[in-house]
């Protein structure tokens, strides 16, 4: 067990739709970073959060958007969903003491397995 | 940029037997290296980390792995396989970009594990 639990496991969508993704983090950790798992790969990393602000993003294009909340709680939002976005989204959390180099450990939670027809 | 190479999509092993994971990194600067592993329909668990402390890191489950920047090699190792290794592992680098930072996953490796 990780702490950190995601909602909904398994979802299918239509291409051109919207889809909300959400993550609840252990209490204390104020960074949450979310990573797309395509078939067969590796994940990629979406974008990070930091205290509620987003202070790092990967290759995605703005359609993916995200907020993290107080409580610990975190959002990963997708607009105008296309076939290519159907993978595996994983939010990752830990406790950051700053911005700076933090290597401590990334706790994942399962994933939101999205499929876009 | 920071990037790592896992050799081999599938690594077959008999019980018992040694397991040999590979990495490559490539990096301009001393790196942060990691193991996940990922069972199915799991998450990803962090087995080892290298921090530029000891070259030699212990992790769980048995697995170890070995720096070797002469090589830049960081290939995960377990003497005796277990049936419960069977898993998809994934080698990663640690990246900072300006005031963020990111985990910069290889492409994986499964570990199948026959009796």
């Amino acid at each position: 067990e990780t702490g950190v639990t995601q909602s909904p496991t398994h979802l299918i969508k239509t291409r051109g739709q919207q889809v909300t993704l959400r993550c609840s983090s252990q209490s204390g950790h104020n960074t949450v970073s979310w990573y797309q798992q395509a078939l067969g790969q590796g994940p990629q990393f979406i974008f990070q959060y930091y205290r509620e602000e987003e202070n790092g993003r990967g290759n995605f294009p703005p359609r993916f958007s995200g907020l993290q909340f107080p409580n610990y709680s975190s959002e990963l939002n997708v607009n105008a969903l296309e076939l290519d976005d159907s993978a595996l989204y994983l939010c990752a959390s830990r406790y950051s003491a700053g911005t700076g180099i933090n290597t401590g450990e990334l706790f994942f939670g399962e994933g939101s397995r999205l499929t876009v027809l | 940029a920071q990037s790592v190479t896992q050799l081999g999509s599938h690594v077959s092993v008999s019980e018992g037997a040694l397991v040999l994971l590979r990495c490559n990194y490539s990096s301009s600067v001393p790196p942060y290296l990691f193991w996940y592993v990922q069972y199915p329909n799991q998450g990803l668990q962090l087995l080892l980390k290298y921090t530029s402390a000891a070259t030699l890191v212990k992790g769980i489950n048995g697995f170890e792995a070995e720096f070797k920047k002469s090589e830049t090699s960081f290939h995960l190792t377990k003497p005796s396989a277990h049936m419960s290794d069977a898993a998809e592992y994934f080698c990663a680098s640690f990246s900072m970009n300006t005031g963020f930072q990111k985990l910069v996953f290889g492409t994986g490796t499964r570990l199948l594990v026959s009796p």
